[in-house]
């Protein structure tokens, strides 16, 4: 069974850091593009990040570039995300998503909830 | 980037309706569109994909269509659990982008 768990959510406070993961298994993890979506409180789903299968290639939206960075450890199964230079606009549940086919996102992990606050 | 705007907001329709959710993207996405589902509490779930294949155990009364720019969802007679927000995506240009989202209700 695929499954993706999400871990390092919590509360920082405004301009701080925070490392997310993603523990994939089920599947050849290695084998696929993974991806971050995040979703603020009660709002849509937004793009965040992406990183090819063996991690040479990513990408960023506007949003976060310059101050988020994806990465992978594809001996651990896992996907990670740093954020830094946090605000309260990067509040959101954030999920882990792999890559099927085309480009569209077959499974999502549950998330994990980043708040910022003093 | 390509703007994915979804209608309507919100959609309140009978047990046993057809459901209609329309995605228009702001310049043509090919055939690169999928439909997602999200109920409360839950992560999204992939419903169609390349705009009208349905994914694995996708009940038949979901079926997607359209071409370029203009894209529909449609449930032909809407179950109680279909009640949801749906998002449409384009993954045809960086950055992938999603619709606003679609809120279905049960009237």
């Amino acid at each position: 069974e695929v499954q993706l768990v999400e871990s390092g959510g919590g509360l920082v406070q405004p301009g701080g850091s925070l490392r997310l993961s993603c523990a994939g298994s089920g599947f050849p993890f290695s084998s696929f593009s993974m991806h971050w979506v995040r979703q603020a409180p009660g709002q849509g789903l937004e793009y965040v990040s992406a990183i090819n299968r063996v991690g040479d290639t990513t990408y960023y939206a506007n949003s976060v570039k310059g101050r988020f960075t994806i990465s992978r450890d594809n001996s651990k199964n896992t996907l990670y995300l740093q954020m830094g230079s946090l605000s309260t606009e990067d509040m959101a549940l954030y999920y882990c998503a792999r890559v099927a086919g085309s480009g569209w996102f077959d499974f999502w992990g549950q998330g994990t909830l980043v708040t910022v606050s003093s | 980037e390509i703007v994915m705007t979804q209608s309507p907001a919100t959609l309140s329709v009978s047990p046993g309706e057809r459901v209609t959710l329309s995605c228009r993207a702001s310049q043509s996405v090919s055939s690169n569109l999928v439909w997602y589902q999200q109920k409360p509490g839950q992560a999204p779930r992939v419903l169609i994909y390349d705009v009208s294949t349905r994914a694995t155990g996708v009940p038949a009364r979901f079926s997607g269509s359209g071409s370029g720019t203009e894209f529909t969802l449609t449930i032909s007679s809407l179950q109680s659990e279909d009640c949801a927000v749906y998002y449409c995506q384009q993954h045809n240009n960086w950055p992938r982008t999603f619709g606003q989202g679609t809120k279905v209700e049960i009237k």
